[in-house]
């Protein structure tokens, strides 16, 4: 199954946009998924099928997939966006990124 | 409310065995297919298993296949892992997973803990 390559860290000011990268082999042939995740808690979606918002995540939250890279994108980043993101794609079996730490300085 | 709870899980010696069940409610069990992910301490998001509705096609990460099982029990609105030869690196919460489609999980349950220590 392929692998997937995400940052280990990215800092953002309060405000600002954070994108987060997630690479793999031909990804953009495939349906991105992007979870986040706090501390002592379960994974929460937050992008399906490349950039579609469940119900519930906000507008700022948004996501792109083409060539060999997907991006999550935080526009407005809030200290609340904290978190660890994780992308996740299908290719024969599901398999997710190493996850990347979000900070809100 | 969709809810998703596991339990099964505890300390286990390595090799030996442990079965994880996850009760769903809330929403038509026998209509999504299913996952377990798991998440070692400290570490990131590790997809295990998923079963489709019926329960008849599978897949497995290669970390597990051939001593994991996953099955389902649509009458009682279970999931299932059961686990043998366990080793120290199968150390993680169990997560099982509502899979919405496309490999979307958007429902997860809280987690069980699973500790292969001697």
């Amino acid at each position: 199954s392929s692998e997937l390559t995400q940052p280990p860290s990215v800092s953002v000011s309060p405000g600002q946009t954070a994108s987060i990268t997630c690479s793999g082999d031909k990804l953009g042939d495939k349906y991105v998924c992007w979870y986040q995740q706090k501390p002592g808690q379960s994974p929460v979606l937050v992008i399906y099928e490349d950039y579609k918002r469940p119900s519930g995540i906000p507008e700022r939250f948004s996501g792109s997939n083409s060539g060999n890279t997907a991006t999550l994108t935080i526009s407005g980043t809030q200290a609340m966006d904290e978190a660890d993101y994780y992308c996740q794609a299908w290719d024969n079996s599901s398999v997710f990124g190493g996850g990347t730490k979000l900070t809100v300085l | 409310e969709v809810q998703l709870v596991e339990s099964g899980g505890g300390l286990v010696q390595p090799g030996g065995s442990l079965r994880l069940s996850c009760a769903a409610s809330g929403f038509t069990f026998n209509t999504y297919e299913m996952n377990w992910v798991r998440q070692a301490p400290g570490k990131g998001l590790e997809w295990v298993s998923c079963i489709s509705t019926s329960g008849s096609t599978i897949y497995y990460a290669d970390s597990v296949k051939g001593r994991f099982t996953i099955s389902r029990d649509n009458a009682n609105n279970s999931l299932y892992l059961q686990m043998s030869s366990l080793r120290a690196e199968d150390t993680a919460t169990y997560y099982c997973a509502r899979d919405e489609d496309l490999g979307a999980f958007d429902f997860w349950g809280q987690g069980t803990l699973v500790t292969v220590s001697s």
